[in-house]
């Protein structure tokens, strides 16, 4: 069984950076492509980004584009999320998934962990 | 992008009912289109993909269908354990997208 446990939310002032991590096990992420998505507080999913199974290739939602970073260790069956420059519309649960080896259905999702961002 | 809009956004119905959910994208996805059920306070799981392939241990109550822009979610015989906020996710492309969800009630 696929499991996804994320961590590194908390609360941060606008402005500042925090870095997520997703532990995976049951599964190499190193041929899955890996998504985050976030869930404002009432409101709906929301696709943040995505990384291609060898890592080479990255994609971001245009309202972070420049501000968080996707990346992953394979031998660690880690995903990270690099976020910078927060601001209060960032307030989110971020939840990470997994993917298939060529697409971003999202097949495993992790339970989630809460990112608020507030001065 | 591709845009994703669900509808309705609400959906009061009682056990044993047969609802339908749909999804309309803004361009052709073909069947690359999956359900997610959400129940509050959890982590979303996947139901259905390619349109309307049933993933491991999901009812057969739920059934999915359509192809290019227009997609529907049916559940039959409506359960207590079904009232839940539904999301479309559109995977053609890698930056994918989703449903504004909706709820079940």
């Amino acid at each position: 069984e696929v499991q996804l446990l994320e961590s590194g939310g908390g609360l941060i002032q606008p402005g500042g950076s925090l870095r997520l991590s997703c532990a995976v096990s049951g599964a190499t992420i190193t041929s899955s492509v890996m998504s985050w998505v976030r869930q404002p507080p009432g409101r709906g999913l929301e696709w943040v980004s995505s990384i291609s199974g060898t890592g080479t290739r990255t994609y971001y939602a245009d309202s972070v584009k420049g501000r968080l970073t996707i990346s992953k260790d394979g031998s660690k069956s880690t995903l990270f999320l690099h976020m910078d420059r927060l601001r209060a519309d960032d307030t989110a649960v971020y939840y990470c998934g997994k993917g298939t080896a060529a697409s971003t259905l999202i097949t495993a999702w992790g339970q989630g962990t809460l990112v608020t961002v507030s001065s | 992008d591709i845009q994703m809009t669900q509808s309705p956004s609400t959906l009061s119905a009682v056990v044993g009912d047969r609802v339908t959910i749909t999804c309309r994208a803004s361009h052709s996805i073909d069947t690359w289109l999956a359900w997610h059920q959400q129940k509050p306070g959890k982590a979303p799981k996947v139901l259905i993909s390619e349109a309307s392939r049933l993933r491991s241990g999901v009812s057969s109550r739920f059934s999915g269908g359509g192809s290019g822009t227009e997609f529907t979610l049916t559940i039959s015989n409506l359960q207590p354990d079904d009232f839940a906020t539904y999301y479309c996710q559109q995977y053609k492309t890698f930056s994918t997208s989703f449903g504004q969800g909706t709820k079940l009630e």
